[in-house]
């Protein structure tokens, strides 16, 4: 069964400009979730989807935004770009809606902003 | 709101012996508890979970994690370090009251496994 995986691995932008960032769930999870993790900050929290729904929103600017679609693959965009938005982007899919499920995460998506 | 602590950012431990990377929680409710390890470059690789029950909890590559609820605490164990162990170890916690998936993480304990 394949795991989960993320495109691209690796991004360049520069300030201002607006990304794109997507994640294929494992075969059969409806439930995907994005985390930023960063030296500083660590790993927090962006935003759940569960069929299509937002679930859950962490605190971070509008700016960040997501979608899941029906085949359950997810996308998040980021506008406007900041230096602080460089960051390693994890997404995570799970099987079911309820807590006790594990998540399983992909490889990431390196986003550098320059 | 839930968080999680990880008191200690590096743990240094001679191969064959017995490691500990400890996390305590604060959480409403009872918690979901996880553990996760990163290698370099690479996402994180769930390890174990306490979800109910048994206090100890036995996950992959023999680590183990005992559930102290008067301790709010979940600490990671293995009888017998390897090399290879070496990484980033991550606990998260999940409220069972919290509707979503939502996962609190630890700032994270660096595992260095010396020969």
């Amino acid at each position: 069964k394949a795991g989960v995986t993320q495109t691209p691995r690796y991004l360049i932008k520069t300030r201002g400009q607006q990304v794109t960032l997507s994640c294929s769930p494992i075969s059969g999870h409806r439930s995907v979730s994005w985390y930023q993790q960063t030296p500083g900050q660590g790993l927090q929290f962006l935003f759940e989807y569960f069929s299509e729904t937002q679930r859950n929103k962490g605190n971070f600017p509008g700016r960040f935004s997501g979608r899941q679609f029906s085949n359950s693959r997810s996308e998040m965009n980021v506008s406007t770009l900041e230096l602080g938005d460089s960051a390693l982007y994890l997404c995570a899919s799970r099987a079911g809606q309820t807590g006790i499920t594990e998540a399983f995460f992909g490889q990431g998506t390196r986003l550098t902003v320059v | 709101a839930q968080s999680v602590a990880q008191p200690e950012d590096q743990v240094n431990v001679a191969e064959g012996n017995p490691l500990t990377v400890k996390c305590t929680y604060s959480v409403s409710g009872n918690p979901y508890l996880f553990w996760y390890v990163q290698y370099p470059n690479r996402g994180l690789q769930f390890l174990l979970k306490y979800i109910t029950g048994d206090n100890l909890v036995k996950g992959s590559y023999g680590f183990e994690a005992e559930f102290n609820k008067s301790q709010t605490s979940f600490h990671l164990k293995k009888p017998s370090a390897l090399v290879s162990d070496s990484a980033l170890y991550f606990c998260a916690v999940r409220s069972r009251t919290n509707a979503g998936n939502m996962l609190t993480f630890g700032g994270g304990t660096r595992l260095m496994v010396k020969p």
